[in-house]
């Protein structure tokens, strides 16, 4: 079956410091969507990449879609307290609603 | 404002029990999922409906089953609860169509003794 595999599983951030999380599938996705995880809360959607190639920026957080559609990453500048938590990716199949899900990458910050 | 609800919100109950999970949605989604969150493991698919009448086993099934009678709920039932079922579970639902986000509960945490 499909699995989609995160990387690194654990980040622990000096605030105001970059760091980027990766996402690599084993198959072919139509998309990957990216996903936040407060502590104690639920995932919370935070973005969808169609696109071969696709960039897309929310504030300080920098989304990418590889070329061949099979890996993704999620690069965060100038980390702040409020960054902390768990962030998801998710990958989805051609004519399938089913999500596949990373393990995730936990994120601390140090003030 | 449309919401998605579990209930209850924390469960502890003995090995060999039935346990229902309970999740409404308002926002009239075909598609809903039930995972389970596990530490290392991420989110889990156990079972997933595209609408009324339909249910499929996700990959970690076993021990579960769902029913859906109506848009609104996609209740989970472990027919009888083992340790290993202890975790906390995330009921989700997400538009008509592919590409759809997924919007979760609030989760439900459920321990087995």
């Amino acid at each position: 079956g499909q699995q989609v595999m995160q990387i690194p599983q654990y980040q622990h951030v000096q605030e105001g410091e970059d760091f980027t999380t990766y996402c690599n599938s084993s198959t072919t996705l139509s998309n990957i969507q990216w996903y936040k995880q407060r502590p104690g809360g639920h995932p919370v959607f935070l973005i969808q990449l169609v696109k071969r190639g696709e960039v897309k920026k929310q504030k300080r957080l920098t989304f990418q879609f590889g070329e061949a559609k099979k890996n993704s990453s999620l690069h965060i500048t100038a980390t702040q307290t409020t960054d902390v938590g768990t962030y998801f990716c998710a990958g989805k199949r051609s004519n399938d609603y089913k999500l596949s899900f990373g393990a995730g990458t936990t994120v601390t910050v140090r003030a | 404002d449309a919401e998605i609800t579990q209930s209850p919100r924390h469960k502890i109950t003995e090995t060999g029990r039935q346990v229902t999970l309970a999740c409404h949605q308002t926002w009239n989604h075909n598609n809903m999922f039930w995972y389970r969150q596990d530490l290392g493991h991420g989110l889990r698919l156990i079972h997933y409906s595209y609408g009324v009448q339909d249910t499929n086993k996700g990959e970690v099934s076993d021990g579960y089953s769902v029913s859906r009678s109506n848009t609104e709920d996609l209740p989970l039932t472990l027919e009888s609860a083992a340790s290993s079922q202890t975790s906390v579970y995330f009921c989700a639902s997400s538009a008509q169509g592919y590409s759809g986000e997924l919007f979760f509960g609030e989760g439900s945490r459920l321990t087995v003794l």
